[in-house]
């Protein structure tokens, strides 16, 4: 299994470009994530999918789009990238043992694409 | 407000010494706690996760404890190496969390260790 994926590994925009962040899994799992990581912060959801055409927003989701169109990918789509959203980004996947309230899940991140927008 | 704090926010220390890494929190309802160790530019790999009725779990030289009626964990580390160098970041999942959406993270601390 090569567990999850990312590219690119590096990626430098200009201000107002738009650019896609692709992450796969071969783990078949359900849940798929997409975080931001930037210094001296913990890494902060942007969005979620718990299956195939299901996504939702998470902490910061403002100037990112996503879509599941399948188990395996979880692309992530910069519309207009800013300065701001200089940072690297973490796609994860998870799934989810247990009951309410006895949620055990396990999660996996891929290596990260790191981000630099001029 | 569900957070996590993690203390100290760095830590440098002798190869072969021992450390331990502090993080406590408020989430409500609390479900599990991990603890992950982050390589310089690599994703955060998970070393232990503790529920509410485990108090200790150990993976190799890691040891976590976890004190649910005072919200604080510790990671332990014996004799390091200095392949423990990296961040290690504490996160706590609340209990209605299924799909990783109610994760809080703390920001990590960095350990370096030096020959």
């Amino acid at each position: 299994n090569a567990g999850v994926t990312q590219t690119p590994k590096f990626q430098v925009l200009k201000t107002g470009q738009s650019m896609t962040l692709q992450c796969a899994q071969d783990m078949n799992h359900e849940y798929m994530s997409w975080y931001r990581q930037d210094p001296g912060m913990g890494l902060r959801l942007i969005h979620y999918s718990v299956g195939a055409g299901i996504t939702d927003q998470g902490e910061v989701p403002n100037g990112y789009n996503v879509s599941r169109s399948t188990t395996e990918d979880f692309p992530l789509r910069l519309l207009s990238a800013a300065p701001s959203q200089t940072s690297v980004y973490f796609c994860a996947s998870s799934y989810s043992t247990g009951r309410v309230n006895y949620y055990r899940y396990e999660q996996f991140f891929g290596p990260g694409t790191r981000l630099t927008v001029l | 407000k569900n957070q996590v704090e993690q203390s100290p926010q760095s830590l440098i220390i002798l190869e072969g010494k021992n450390c331990t890494l502090q993080c406590n929190y408020t989430v409500s309802p609390f479900s599990n706690l991990r603890w992950y160790k982050q390589d310089t530019g690599r994703g955060p790999v998970s070393l232990t996760i503790m529920t509410f009725s485990e108090n200790t779990k150990s993976n190799g030289r890691y040891t976590a404890t976890l004190d649910a009626d005072t919200k604080q964990s510790s990671l332990h580390i014996t004799a390091s190496q200095l392949s423990d160098s990296a961040s290690y970041i504490c996160v706590v999942s609340a209990a209605y969390n299924q799909a990783g959406t109610a994760l809080i993270f703390g920001k990590g601390t960095t350990l370096s260790v030096s020959s």
